[in-house]
Parts: C-alpha cells; sequence; structure tokens
C-alpha cells in the first residue's frame, strides 16, 4: 500500500504570506494526486487534482506542483479564510483504493 | 447543484451493526461519469476511505475493512448505503459520503458522527 507523509504537520504563518506545504509518495503516483482543504465543521474540499490542475471555483492563489513521489501544494498569499488544514490523497492502481497524508494544518502566526 | 446528505443513528452499541444512507440530489447517481464513496475520519485522526460503488454495482473496499463492509446502490431512490458489522470503539468517527470522478472526490456531504458506546 503507498503511503503519503505530509510535512510540516503545522506551518505557522501571517495573512499575505506564503505557504508551501509537502506531500511524499513511498512510491511513484505518476501524477495521481490531489490536494483538499478541510475547515473546522465542513467536509473537505477538493482544490487540485492530478496534482496541478485548480477544481472548479479554486482561487489562483492556490497551486499544485509535481510527479512521481514529490509533491507540493503552494498557496501564494495567505488569505484570513485559508487557515485550515490540507490533506493529499492518491489511488491506487489495482484494486482501486484511495489514501490520505496525515495532514498539514496552516494556523494563523 | 450537487447535494450529499448522510443519514443513520449516531449511536451504536459495540458488536452491533452501523447503517447509513447518502441521499443524492441535484445529479443521477446513476451517471456513468461517477462513482461513490463512504470515507471516515475518527476524532483527532485522518481522513480514511471505506469504500466505492457503481451505479452498476461495481464495488471496491478498502481492504482493511473489507470483512465488515458492505456497501450498495438503490438507483430508484438516487441513494447508497453503507452496512458496516461488529463495530468497535475504534468505528467511532464523522462519516461522509462524496462523489468520486476518477481518482478524486470531488464533491461531499457534511457528515455525520458516529459513536459507537454501550
Amino acid at each position: 500500500e503507498i503511503v503519503l507523509t505530509q510535512s510540516p504537520a503545522t506551518l505557522s504563518l501571517s495573512p499575505g504570506e506564503r505557504a508551501t506545504l509537502s506531500c511524499r509518495a513511498s512510491e511513484s503516483i505518476s501524477s495521481y494526486l490531489a490536494w483538499y482543504q478541510r475547515k473546522p465543521g465542513q467536509p473537505p474540499r477538493l482544490l487540485i487534482y492530478d496534482a496541478s490542475n485548480r477544481a472548479t471555483g479554486i482561487p489562483a492563489r492556490f497551486s499544485g506542483s509535481g510527479s512521481g513521489t514529490d509533491f507540493t501544494l503552494t498557496i501564494s498569499s495567505l488569505e484570513a479564510e485559508d487557515f485550515a488544514v490540507y490533506y493529499c490523497q492518491q489511488r491506487g492502481r489495482w484494486p482501486p483504493s484511495f489514501t490520505f497524508g496525515g495532514g498539514t494544518k496552516v494556523e494563523i502566526k | 447543484q450537487l447535494q450529499l446528505h448522510e443519514s443513520g443513528p449516531g449511536l451504536v452499541k459495540p458488536s452491533e451493526t452501523l447503517s447509513l444512507t447518502c441521499t443524492v440530489s441535484g445529479d443521477s447517481i446513476s451517471r456513468s461519469d461517477y462513482y461513490w464513496a463512504w470515507i471516515r475520519q475518527p476524532p483527532g485522526k485522518g481522513l480514511e476511505w471505506i469504500a466505492s460503488i457503481y451505479y452498476s454495482g461495481s464495488t471496491y473496499y478498502n481492504q482493511a475493512l473489507k470483512s465488515r463492509v458492505t456497501i450498495s446502490v438503490d438507483t430508484s431512490k438516487n441513494q447508497f448505503s453503507l452496512r458496516m458489522t461488529s463495530v468497535t470503539a475504534a468505528d467511532t468517527a464523522v462519516y461522509y459520503c462524496a462523489r468520486r470522478r476518477g481518482a478524486y472526490l470531488d464533491s461531499w456531504g457534511q457528515g455525520t458522527l458516529v459513536t459507537v458506546s454501550s
């Protein structure tokens, strides 16, 4: 089973700063990686799919990059509503399965 | 606009069966583009995929839970369901239903907390 490791566990930043979140896969997953945002009391929201494509309605300040085993989610300039927990997710090839990383909490410094 | 809504008991006794239903509105569960999925998040822990189903009945399960879980679909009601047997405290979690598009989960229900306790 492919394991996703996210780092750091917590990122303390101020509004307007750049956030860089990492997700590392235990083996190559090509570009089959997604990023989700989760706020308290809300379900996860798909931000990025196929490593670098923004989902519908996602602001341009969110961007994803990477392939193989190393992936990055970047928030170019943090806004108040961006402080949340972010998860990466991959789909196993066969049989289809889904695994999530442990999450990175982006908190206000 | 697509909406997914989980329903079911919020409290289940240990060793009993957990049953949840997801009602889909705003789209047909029979659309060929999508699978439908259950995911959970225990308190203080990460997200765990449980199972997925296609409208035709094709199913995929998390191997770690497969022996206790059944996912099913009722296209006439635009619903899909989860059944988990022999629950323990470790199954206490917020359970989400979601729409799976390709390799990703693009729409989620609000989630329902299920507590396993006597």
